[in-house]
């Protein structure tokens, strides 16, 4: 079993739509959460992190952990044809070492 | 501010050659990281340096791979000789101490015909 699960989608949604990307995850020991957002022939950016529990919103972003059932939502409202990218979740160890889910896929269809 | 630098962007090598990276991190970021991404994944550890400092090589194959931050500045990851699946996306990072703030380089795309 995979430390961080995604769904690799692609998920295909109209401009404007509310997207909802999630990941689970399996050692409970894990604090810190991220996502990044990966463009297409470029590195991975950091979107947000969140330490332990509960909501961070970021403008039209807004990360989510529920660590009772090790599940890490990424909400965009008001999706832009600019989101279109690869998001990966990933968790952060003990030592420090970021391990990533293989990323999900979306396309905002202007 | 310049980013973290990669270069080369692209390599195309027969397999059993040699082939080299190289890494510049940002400025005063004193951690350093080599990622590799496979194709459809998410990238995955192979080494990470505190200063000139190898702190966590854990993933990366030491039988055909080699990396090193001499001055603790720039880093070079090296493969020799190169097989088939080491195709791949090589990604560097570097951040500030033990930090949840890592940035990325732009990767090295590899191909091993």
């Amino acid at each position: 079993q995979k430390e961080v699960e995604q769904d690799p989608g692609p998920l295909s949604v109209p401009e404007g739509a509310i997207v909802s990307l999630n990941c689970t995850y399996s050692n409970s020991a894990f604090q810190y959460f991220m996502w990044y957002r990966q463009y297409s022939r470029k590195g991975p950016e950091l979107l947000m992190y969140t330490y332990s529990s509960g909501n961070k919103e970021d403008g039209r972003f807004t990360a989510q952990v529920d660590k009772s059932s090790k599940y890490i939502s990424l909400f965009i409202r008001d999706s832009q044809p600019s989101d279109s990218a690869t998001y990966l979740c990933a968790v952060m160890d003990s030592s420090y070492k970021l391990i990533f889910g293989s990323g999900t896929r979306l396309l905002v269809r202007p | 501010e310049a980013g973290v630098v990669q270069s080369p962007r692209y390599k195309i090598i027969e397999k059993k050659q040699p082939v080299a990276f190289w890494c510049n991190p940002i400025s005063g970021h004193n951690t350093l990281y080599w990622y590799r991404q496979n194709l459809g994944q998410g990238p995955e550890l192979l080494i990470r340096y505190e200063n000139e400092e190898a702190v966590d090589d854990s993933q990366l194959p030491k039988d055909r791979f080699s990396a090193e931050r001499l001055k603790g500045v720039d880093s070079t990851l090296k493969i020799q000789p190169a097989e088939l699946g080491d195709s791949a996306v090589y990604l560097c990072a570097s951040s500030s101490g033990h930090s949840e703030t890592q940035y990325f380089g732009p990767g090295t795309r590899l191909l091993v015909l």
